[in-house]
């Protein structure tokens, strides 16, 4: 069973500009959640990919977008980046099911803007 | 909107002993599910343990159990017989129920530092 994968795993990059991550969902799995870890606070829910299809967003900016592909893997893209958009950002998969809800998550992508 | 509280910032125990961490949640959900997470210096967020509202009996995995008082709101974590390589920061995290069978979104609290001293 693969698990959930990230890349890259460190980006500098300045403000003003844009930004792509990426994440491969583990085998088996349909859903993606994207999360943005600030500096020693818990995850916060950015959105929810589902069928390629937005399924949920928490209170971020519509410079935040993302997509899922057909084989579930899925990017976050942030446009017009800003200070504060410096942090860990977390992929997490998970099996659209009846009865299911456990969230698996990737290594993060550890992202610093100057 | 739900709201998960850690009110231990850092915890330190001695190594084969037992620790407890604390996590209280807000919500007028009736069913949802609860979850402990790890995340080591490597980051990885590991789930540790997990538990379901509507179920009675606390959850345990090895040396990992909660105590879940679903009128008080309060879900601990007790680790027994600790050891070095629990040294991490813990997170509680609550999702409520989705009928529909999809997934929710994780509310999660701003987490304890467990630190395990040999």
């Amino acid at each position: 069973e693969t698990g959930v994968t990230q890349s890259p795993t460190h980006l500098i990059k300045t403000r003003g500009q844009q930004v792509t991550l990426r994440c491969s969902s583990q085998s088996g799995h349909n859903t993606v959640s994207w999360y943005q870890q600030a500096l020693g606070q818990g995850p916060q829910f950015i959105f929810q990919y589902y069928r390629e299809e937005e399924n949920g967003r928490g209170n971020f900016p519509p410079r935040f977008s993302g997509l899922q592909f057909p084989n579930y893997s899925s990017e976050l893209n942030v446009n017009a980046l800003e200070l504060d958009d410096s942090a860990l950002y977390l992929c997490a998969s998970s099996l659209w099911l009846a009865g299911s809800y456990e969230q698996y998550f990737g290594p993060g992508t550890r992202l610093t803007v100057t | 909107a739900q709201t998960v509280t850690q009110s231990q910032p850092e915890m330190s125990v001695q190594e084969a002993e037992t620790v407890t961490l604390s996590c209280t949640y807000d919500t007028s959900e009736n069913n949802y599910y609860l979850f402990w997470y790890k995340q080591p210096p490597s980051r990885q967020m590991i789930l540790v343990i997990r538990q379901e509202a509507y179920k009675q009996q606390n959850a345990t995995e090895n040396r990992f159990s909660v105590n879940f008082q679903k009128a008080a709101k309060s879900f601990s974590l007790k680790i027994s017989d600790s050891q070095l390589g629990d040294t991490a920061m813990y997170f509680c995290a609550f999702m409520k129920h989705d009928s529909q069978g999809g997934s929710e979104k994780l509310v999660f609290g701003k987490g304890t530092k467990l630190t395990v001293n040999p």
